[in-house]
This record gives structure tokens, C-alpha cells and sequence, in this order.
């Protein structure tokens, strides 16, 4: 069972650049979500979506945006990249039945990404 | 809004000792409370969690419980090992989205043999 798998794992872009981090999981989960990383400031959530044509911002969308065509996949685009943009990004997913409120996340390995 | 404070790291200590990190939180309900453990180079993984008051949450030798009257849920561990360093994340689920957490900023644990 592989869970949530996130690529790539590492990446370079310069400032003006666009790519696409990609995130898919297996576990038939509903829900899934995208998270940054930065140093002092805990895990932020950027976009997340509970179930396929279904998408809803976070705490820090600005920069980024998501689709959610099917279950296992959620996308997180980057537009335009800025060097405010170097994080490592961590795609999750849960559950959603009758207790997805309590259900955990499945984190994947992340994607460390630099903008110069 | 929803929050989660956690001690400031780094935290360094011997192997054997005994762990404290304490978790505060700021809820307008009653959250579902997380403690996730991310180890170097990899994703986070739960830990442990507690649903409701008095809940005591456990796994490999971890222990929290949910303090409603002090909004704490603070981490402990009897007896350290190396194994353990990693960076330990309180975190809440509030009911208004299902499966969004609130995460504190992380405490890293070293443990020195």
C-alpha cells in the first residue's frame, strides 16, 4: 500500500517559473490537503478539498492553486513561483465517513522546492 | 481563533530520561487533540490523539491526555531512546472543516546515548 505519494521531491525554480507539485494517494480518501513547511512557523495550510470537483482555501492560498478531478489526485500549482515560495510542501489525506472528524492524516514524504 | 502553542526547542536530553512537552491550546469547541512525530527526511505520522475530555491518548511508550480545564495536552515519555529524536507537532481538528488541523510550530527532540 503506498499511501500518499508526492513528486517531486526536490526542485529548483527561478522566480517567474510555473510548475505543478503532484500528489496522489490510494487509500480512497475523500480528503486531501496541501500544507507548507517553514522554519518557526509549524505546518500552514494552503489549499485542501473534500472530495473530487470540491475546493476550498486555506490559510495561505495567494500563489497557488489546486484542482481535484479525480479521488487520488490533488495538484498544487504554482503560478508564478517566488523566492516566498521556498518551503517544503506536504501533500495529506484522511477518511471521510461518519467519524472524518477525528480521523487522522496520512502525510506524504514531501516536496522541498527552492525559487532563486 | 483556534490555536496551538507549543515549547520552544530545541530539546536535548540524555537517553533513559524522562520527556515532557507541553502543548497548550485556544478552542471556541471542543477540538479532537493530535500529537504527530515527523522524523528526518519524511512526512508526519501520528502519534497519538484524544477525542474528548480525559482522554488519554497513547502509543510506543508516549502518553497525553486531554485537559479541558487547563486546555493542555502535553507529551510524556518515561524513558527516552536515540529513536525517538524526531520533531514532535501538537495539532487540533476544529469541526467547522473536516480534516483541517491548527499545528503548533514543532518541537525538535535530540536524545544523546
Amino acid at each position: 500500500n503506498a499511501g500518499v505519494t508526492q513528486t517531486p521531491k526536490f526542485q529548483v525554480l527561478k522566480t517567474g517559473q510555473s510548475m505543478t507539485l503532484q500528489c496522489a494517494q490510494d487509500m480512497n480518501h475523500e480528503y486531501m490537503s496541501w500544507y507548507r513547511q517553514d522554519p518557526g512557523m509549524g505546518l500552514r495550510l494552503i489549499h485542501y478539498s473534500v472530495g473530487a470537483g470540491i475546493t476550498d482555501q486555506g490559510e495561505v492560498p495567494n500563489g497557488y492553486n489546486v484542482s481535484r478531478s479525480t479521488t487520488e489526485d490533488f495538484p498544487l500549482r504554482l503560478l508564478s513561483a517566488a523566492p516566498s515560495q521556498t518551503s517544503v510542501y506536504f501533500c495529506a489525506s484522511s477518511y471521510s465517513g461518519g467519524s472524518s472528524y477525528n480521523s487522522p492524516l496520512h502525510f506524504g514524504n514531501g516536496t522541498r522546492l527552492t525559487v532563486t | 481563533g483556534d490555536s496551538v502553542t507549543q515549547m520552544e526547542g530545541p530539546v536535548t536530553l540524555s537517553e533513559e530520561a524522562f520527556l515532557t512537552i507541553n502543548c497548550t491550546y485556544t478552542a471556541t469547541g471542543y477540538p479532537s487533540l493530535f500529537w504527530y512525530v515527523q522524523y528526518p527526511g519524511e512526512g508526519l505520522q501520528l502519534l497519538l490523539k484524544a477525542t474528548k475530555a480525559d482522554d488519554k491518548g497513547s502509543n510506543k511508550g508516549f502518553e497525553a491526555t486531554y485537559r479541558k480545564e487547563t486546555t493542555s495536552f502535553h507529551l510524556e515519555k518515561g524513558s527516552v531512546q536515540v529513536s525517538d529524536s524526531a520533531v514532535y507537532f501538537c495539532a487540533l481538528n476544529y469541526g467547522g472543516s473536516q480534516g483541517n488541523l491548527i499545528f503548533g510550530k514543532g518541537t525538535k527532540l535530540s536524545v544523546k546515548p
